[in-house]
């Protein structure tokens, strides 16, 4: 059965600091995905990132995947308040017919501090 | 364009009840997944479409449970004599479903809370 695990379940850093989130995952997996949810929100999608080395950046976000160690890392730089929102992976383990059934981390809540 | 819809927003019914959940689409999306989020928790796969057809619904977590796509578009998800522990926020997404990285685009959920 697949696990993926996410460290830290709830982070609370300062304005302008830098931290990462890490993402493990229990089976060999080249798909893995990174959502965004606010409050009583749905999921926004990230970040997708499809092989082994991949890195992807978006604003003061940076995502990258180590599929060898089994392993994603989400990066924040210079934080805003306007980042504040849990943060889940998804691996896909889906099948070759485009199931792409996503099992996910149980997410990090990211509080901002002014 | 529009998103994926999901209704209604909010559900409150007594156990035992006999609840149904809606879901459209975007146009076009081939893929439709149920996925059942606890409180505080990550999403759980539910059950997966591919066009009208039920490819996987190992994630269903009783007999209880159904849904169905019909006609390709618009999913249903029954839940039949609901208990305490269906609450949770019910959530559908969908992709094109012709390419392996295509994300999932996700609905804002249905809020089902059981009595």
């Amino acid at each position: 059965e697949l696990k993926v695990e996410q460290n830290p379940l709830f982070l609370s850093m300062q304005e302008g600091k830098n931290y990462t989130i890490y993402c493990n995952y229990s089976t060999t997996s080249d798909r893995l995905y990174w959502y965004r949810q606010d409050p009583g929100k749905s999921l926004e999608s990230l970040f997708v990132l499809l092989s082994n080395g991949a890195v992807k950046q978006e604003g003061r976000l940076m995502a990258s995947l180590d599929t060898k160690a089994r392993l994603s890392t989400l990066h924040i730089t210079a934080a805003v308040h306007d980042l504040s929102a849990t943060y889940f992976c998804a691996v896909d383990m889906g099948d070759n017919f485009g199931n792409e059934k996503l099992t996910f981390g149980t997410g990090t809540r990211l509080t901002i501090i002014p | 364009g529009a998103g994926v819809s999901q209704s209604p927003r909010y559900k409150v019914a007594k156990r035992g009840q006999d609840v149904a959940l809606r879901c459209d689409p975007i146009s076009g999306h081939v893929s439709l997944f149920w996925y059942q989020q606890a409180l505080g928790q990550g999403p759980e796969f539910l059950t997966y479409f591919q066009n009208e057809a039920q490819l996987d619904k190992s994630g269903l977590p009783s007999d209880r449970f159904f849904a169905e796509r019909p006609e390709g578009s618009v999913s249903t998800l029954k839940i039949q004599r609901t208990q305490q522990e269906d609450s949770a926020v019910y959530l559908c997404a969908s992709s094109l479903g012709t390419q392996n990285n295509s994300p999932l685009h996700f609905g804002n959920g249905t809020r089902l809370t059981v009595t």
